[in-house]
């Protein structure tokens, strides 16, 4: 099965400031990666599908890239309503898996 | 506006058994495979099922393998998880997810468009 390792654990950041974001995968996953954001109390919303597209409602400033391993979310202004916890999930292969996740806190 | 509304969860004995079910509404339902996610502090997010839009196959996380079964109904709008033998690491919030990417017979590599607000499962004694 393919693992998916986050990094950093933990950012700390301020509003307005750049948010980069890690996701390493054990094997290529070609660009078959989403990111999901999730708040406190709330179910994960996707961001980014296909490891670059942008879902339906979701701000210009959330941004990924990358293929094979090696994945980036970037958030390129930080909103007071972005600081939450941010997940990876690849669906190269069967079982989709998630990493184990990125919050992003207030500094 | 898509709506997943999951019921069932409650207090469980190890051994045991529980249904959950997942009320679909604002799509239509027939066209999606459906999927089952599970959530815990400790263990994080697991993809536990999924179903392809036209009911072919049936997909399952080993930790479930022959223990749950995944089925809809599109009659219905009504996607359901039975769990039998219970045990404790089965605890979790459950996600009812309306897939996205490529579900069908042969293969599945969903992601997860549309989740509801989840069900919580807890096996104890």
């Amino acid at each position: 099965e393919i693992v998916l390792t986050q990094s950093p654990a933990t950012l700390s950041l301020s509003p307005g400031e750049r948010a980069t974001l890690s996701c390493r995968a054990s094997q290529s996953v070609s660009t078959y990666l989403a990111w999901y954001q999730q708040k406190p109390g709330h179910a994960p919303r996707i961001l980014i599908y296909d490891a670059s597209n942008r879902a339906a409602g979701i701000p210009a400033r959330f941004s990924g890239s990358g293929s094979g391993t090696d994945f980036t979310l970037t958030i390129s202004s930080l909103e007071p309503e972005d600081f939450a916890v941010y997940y990876c999930q690849q669906r190269s292969s069967w079982p989709p898996a998630f990493g184990q996740g990125t919050k992003v806190e207030i500094k | 506006e898509v709506q997943l509304l999951e019921s069932g969860g409650g207090l469980v004995q190890p051994g045991g058994s529980l249904r959950l079910s997942c009320a679909a509404s604002g799509f239509t339902f027939s066209d999606y495979a459906m999927n089952w996610v599970r959530q815990t502090p400790r263990r994080g997010l697991e993809w536990v099922s999924a179903v392809p839009a036209d009911g072919s196959n049936t997909y399952y996380a080993d930790s479930v393998k022959g223990r749950f079964t995944i089925s809809r109904d599109d009659s219905t709008n009504t996607l359901s998880l039975q769990m039998n033998s219970l045990r404790a690491e089965d605890t979790a919030l459950y996600y009812c997810v309306k897939g996205g990417g490529y579900c069908h017979s042969t293969n599945c590599l969903p992601r997860g468009d549309h989740w509801g607000q989840g069900t919580l499962v807890t096996v104890s004694s």
